[in-house]
């Protein structure tokens, strides 16, 4: 089963600047099956990217996704206010369907 | 409007036995796999389970393995997850989402319910 792993834990970074979020797969994922949520407190998540660099309808186009095999990657190029919040990817396309540990963006 | 709602969570003691529902609506109920999916208190995204369109394929954790079963009502539009042998671990928000997909696997989700709290505790 493919283990995900994000990385940083925790981001702080100012509104306006640009953030990088970091996926890595245990083995290669097949077809860029990948995708993001966001999750803010006391919510659902919320579908982000899909098929690693797909944005979802309705998300604006400060979200961008990247990567394949086993190196992905989140870019917020400009943070808003309401883009603090954790940030978890998701394999699918095998056996299960694995998130990653989750990073969260905070405020600094 | 697609919506999914999450019902059924409770309190349980340790080993007991809890079912929570998902009714659906605003979509072709059949056509899409589902999926448990759940988030112990202050924790990450834990997937569950999985179940096709039809309920004929099934797939699960290996933490719930044997435990819990999946299954689905297409007539009423309902998914479940049958919880046994629970334990305090399995304390969490349980987490309906829809799948863009018919195979229970080979999609993400585009569609999230609130969620259920289910707590396990004497």
């Amino acid at each position: 089963e493919i283990v995900l792993t994000q990385s940083p834990g925790t981001l702080s970074l100012s509104p306006g600047e640009r953030a990088t979020l970091s996926c890595r797969a245990s083995q290669s994922v097949s077809s860029s099956n990948l995708a993001w949520y966001q999750q803010k407190p006391g919510q659902a998540p919320r579908l982000l990217i899909y098929d690693a660099s797909s944005r979802a309808t309705g998300i604006p186009d400060r979200f961008s996704g990247s990567g394949s095999g086993t190196d992905f990657t989140l870019t917020i190029s400009r943070l808003e206010p309401e883009d603090f919040a954790v940030y978890y990817c998701q394999q699918y396309g095998s056996s299960g369907l694995p998130f990653g540990g989750g990073t969260k963006v905070e405020i600094k | 409007e697609v919506q999914v709602v999450e019902s059924g969570g409770d309190l349980v003691q340790p080993g007991g036995s809890l079912r929570l529902s998902c009714a659906a609506s605003g979509f072709t109920f059949s056509s899409y796999a589902m999926s448990w999916v759940r988030q112990a208190p202050g924790k990450g995204l834990e997937w569950v389970s999985a179940i096709s369109g039809r309920g004929g394929s099934t797939f699960y954790a290996d933490s719930v393995k044997g435990r819990f079963t999946i299954s689905r009502d297409n007539s009423k539009n309902t998914l479940y997850l049958q919880m046994n042998s629970l334990r305090a671990e399995d304390t969490a928000v349980y987490y309906c989402a829809k799948s863009v997909r018919y195979h229970p696997v080979a999609g993400y989700f585009d569609y999230w319910g609130q969620g259920a709290l289910v707590t396990v505790s004497s």
